[in-house]
């Protein structure tokens, strides 16, 4: 696969353990958030959205908690399995235009068997 | 299921070709995007597209151009090839109408130029 992320955080978890993946954003005024996967030699693949008005959405076994007062966003994946080893990033509109998103540097995780 | 191709998965050019990547997308969705993703970096927009002949500038659109001639297909050009042009180049696609609204990506083309 591609060499994407060499330089990524990385999180190791044991199977069936609970994962968190953190993101910090930097626009205040960010009213849309969206974690996206990418698995090995794939494009990326939305995973969940939120938009500011909520604190927390949840998914199929994925939970997103959205912090606006530290501009802090999670993604918390339940039972994780081995086929959610993936580079997991968040995404926020840019400031100037509604269309485009400006996407995190990501954080591999890894499932231990 | 929207379903973003992208012409080829890897590529192998020589510094000074020129090189087109080439995305279609069967959702007609009116905007278009093209990223390069390298390790640490993430993934930065090279070019933007919102409508057929339409066309804006990303973060990083030196040594690149694009062409949008129908709704479903967007191409990237590399004029003339350069050895760090290498990398992932993935292409995306979104409606036009939402707010923040979600891309969905193709599989990407890996390009190496010697």
């Amino acid at each position: 696969g591609e060499s994407v992320g060499l330089h990524l955080p990385t999180l190791s978890v044991q199977e069936g353990d609970n994962s968190i993946i953190n993101c910090a954003y930097s626009n205040s005024a960010s009213d849309y958030f969206i974690w996206y996967k990418q698995e090995s030699g794939k494009g990326p693949q939305f995973i969940i959205d939120i938009r500011s008005n909520m604190d927390k959405r949840q998914g199929q076994r994925v939970t997103v908690l959205l912090n606006k007062t530290v501009k802090h966003l999670s993604l918390q994946i339940a039972a994780t399995q081995p086929g959610d080893s993936a580079v997991y990033f968040c995404a926020e509109p840019w400031m100037d235009s509604s269309y485009k998103l400006i996407f995190g540097s990501g954080t591999r995780l890894l499932v231990r068997p | 299921d929207v379903k973003v191709t992208q012409s080829s998965r890897y590529l192998v050019k020589r510094t000074g070709e020129k090189v087109f990547l080439e995305c279609v997308q069967d959702m007609d969705h009116e905007n278009m995007f093209w990223y390069r993703q390298d390790p640490g970096l993430g993934l930065r927009l090279i070019y933007f597209s919102y409508d057929v002949k339409m066309k804006e500038k990303g973060d990083i659109p030196e040594g690149y151009s694009v062409s949008r001639e129908k709704k479903e297909r967007f191409s990237l050009i590399l004029e003339s090839a350069s050895t760090n042009q290498t990398s992932m180049y993935l292409c995306a696609s979104s409606l036009y109408w939402q707010r923040g609204n979600e891309q969905f990506f193709g599989p990407g083309t890996r390009l190496t130029v010697l």
